[in-house]
C-alpha cells in the first residue's frame, strides 16, 4: 500500500485553516493515523482510526475520510503547529505500517 | 509516568556491529508492544517492526527483515535493535515507541523514546 500526501509543503499564517490530504493506493477502510513531528523530536500521534483524536491533542485538529482518501484539518493554525505531518496506514498491522511522505507546514 | 529512554548517539564504521536500547519505565513493560521507526537524515519516517516483550513475538517490516534484529530483556525492561554489519546507509535516527492502546485490533504508539542517532562512516 502506497500513501501519497499533498501538498508536500505549505506556508500558512497563524489563524489559517489548513487541510492536508493523504491518498492510499488501495482501500484501507479507517485504518489510518496522523502524526506531528517537530525538528529533532519524536513523532506525536494526533489522530487514529482516521478520525479519533488522541488524548491530550487540541480539538483544532481533526481527521476524516475512509477507503482511499483522508484529510487532516487544523481549524485555526497556532504557532506551535508549525511542524511536519505524516499519515500512516495501519491496515496491514503489524507488518505494513507505511508512512506517507510528509507535509511540512511553515510560517507564511 | 511512562517513559522510554533510548541509548545515546553512536558513531561506527562500516562492517561493525551495534546494539541500541530503549528502556521502558512507569508501566508493565512486558504487556505493551514496542515498535521501531527509522528516519534517515532529512527524510521521512519508515516503519521497521514491532516486538512484544511478554513473549518476544516479533514482526518485521518486509523492508527491514533480515537487516536488523529486535530483542528484549524483560529483566531490565529494555528493548534492543541491533545490526551485525553496519552500512553507511544505516545512518539515521532511530525511534522506539510503546504501542499502548488498540482500536480494531491495531495497537497505536502513545509514548516515544527521544531517538538514537546512528552515524556509520569510514
Amino acid at each position: 500500500i502506497q500513501l501519497t500526501q499533498s501538498p508536500s509543503s505549505l506556508s500558512a499564517s497563524v489563524g489559517d485553516r489548513v487541510t492536508i490530504t493523504c491518498r492510499a493506493s488501495q482501500g484501507i477502510s479507517s485504518f489510518l493515523a496522523w502524526y506531528q513531528q517537530k525538528p529533532g523530536k519524536a513523532p506525536k500521534l494526533l489522530i487514529y482510526g482516521a478520525s479519533t483524536l488522541q488524548s491530550g491533542v487540541p480539538s483544532r485538529f481533526s481527521g476524516s475520510g475512509s477507503g482511499t482518501d483522508f484529510t487532516l484539518t487544523i481549524s485555526s493554525l497556532q504557532p506551535e503547529d508549525f511542524a511536519t505531518y505524516y499519515c500512516q496506514e495501519v491496515k496491514n498491522y503489524p507488518l505494513g505500517f507505511t508512512f506517507g511522505g510528509g507535509t511540512k507546514v511553515e510560517i507564511k | 509516568e511512562v517513559q522510554l529512554l533510548q541509548s545515546g548517539a553512536e558513531v561506527k564504521k562500516p562492517g561493525e556491529s551495534l546494539k541500541i536500547s530503549c528502556k521502558g519505565s512507569g508501566y508493565s513493560f512486558a504487556d505493551k508492544w514496542i515498535g521501531w521507526v527509522r528516519q534517515m537524515p532529512g527524510k521521512g519516517l519508515e516503519w521497521m517492526g514491532i516486538i512484544y516483550p511478554g513473549d518476544s513475538d516479533t514482526k518485521y517490516s518486509p523492508s527491514f527483515g533480515g537487516q536488523v534484529t529486535m530483542s528484549v530483556d524483560r529483566s531490565v525492561s529494555t528493548a534492543y535493535l541491533q545490526w551485525s554489519s553496519l552500512k553507511a546507509s544505516d545512518s539515521a535516527m532511530y525511534f522506539c515507541a510503546r504501542h499502548g492502546f488498540s482500536l480494531n485490533g491495531v495497537y497505536y504508539p502513545d509514548y516515544w523514546g527521544q531517538g538514537t542517532l546512528v552515524t556509520v562512516s569510514s
